[in-house]
């Protein structure tokens, strides 16, 4: 079945730093989607990018669709961007998606 | 805060009982999903919904989970007699259509004892 594979598995900033998360997949995905998890658990969506490059505020999505992979770029991190970023994929056109395994994000001040 | 909303945040339930959770999806989306994470924060899709119909369910669900989306009440998700393999985080998502972006509510955390 579809894997999806994050690294790396966690990732320790100082504060002002830059971050860069990496995706890759085993088939095509026809919907790619970053979200970030809170400790508490809420999932929050960060960046639809199937393909393409993608900006939205402090963060830069790049798929690069015949690769088969995907990169999330935080730039000047802070201690509330500490997290979990799980990279989430449709690569059976369904809906349904299969997600990553995450990068546990610690930014320290 | 997110616009789906699932109730409650936190359920304990005893092995054996009904264990009923809720999601309000957001406005304008016909299609809900429903997930499991478990405790090593793996993912396992459970069923989805377009408008009131059940369109993919695996099969743990259809054997031992009661789920519906009624027209103009909230989207539910009963398991009829839990397990202790049942502990987790249940997350709802909504989106417009099949391949259009998802919004995830904050979860339901249940332990079962």
């Amino acid at each position: 079945g579809q894997q999806v594979q994050q690294s790396p598995a966690s990732l320790v900033l100082q504060e002002g730093e830059n971050a860069e998360l990496q995706c890759n997949f085993s088939s095509t995905a026809t919907q790619l989607q970053w979200f970030y998890q809170s400790p508490g658990g809420s999932l929050v969506s960060l960046l639809s990018n199937p393909s393409g490059t993608k900006h939205t505020g402090r963060l830069t999505s790049t798929t690069v669709t015949k690769e088969r992979r995907s990169s999330l770029h935080i730039s000047s991190s802070q201690t509330t961007d500490s997290g979990t970023y799980l990279c989430a994929i449709d690569g059976t056109n369904t809906g349904k998606l299969t997600f990553g395994d995450g990068t546990v994000l610690t930014v320290k001040p | 805060n997110s616009k789906v909303i699932q109730t409650p945040r936190y359920l304990v339930k005893g092995q054996g009982q009904k264990a009923k959770m809720r999601c309000i999806p957001e406005k304008g989306h016909p299609v809900v999903f429903w997930y499991q994470q478990n405790k090593n924060n793996e993912f396992k899709f459970l069923i989805n919904f377009q408008n009131q119909e059940v369109l993919q369910q695996i099969d743990m669900t259809e054997k031992r989970f009661s789920a519906e989306c009624p027209s103009n009440s909230p989207c539910s998700l009963e398991i009829q007699s839990s397990e202790a393999g049942d502990s987790a985080l249940y997350l709802c998502a909504s989106s417009p259509g099949q391949n259009s972006d998802y919004t995830f509510g904050s979860g339901t955390r249940l332990l079962v004892i």
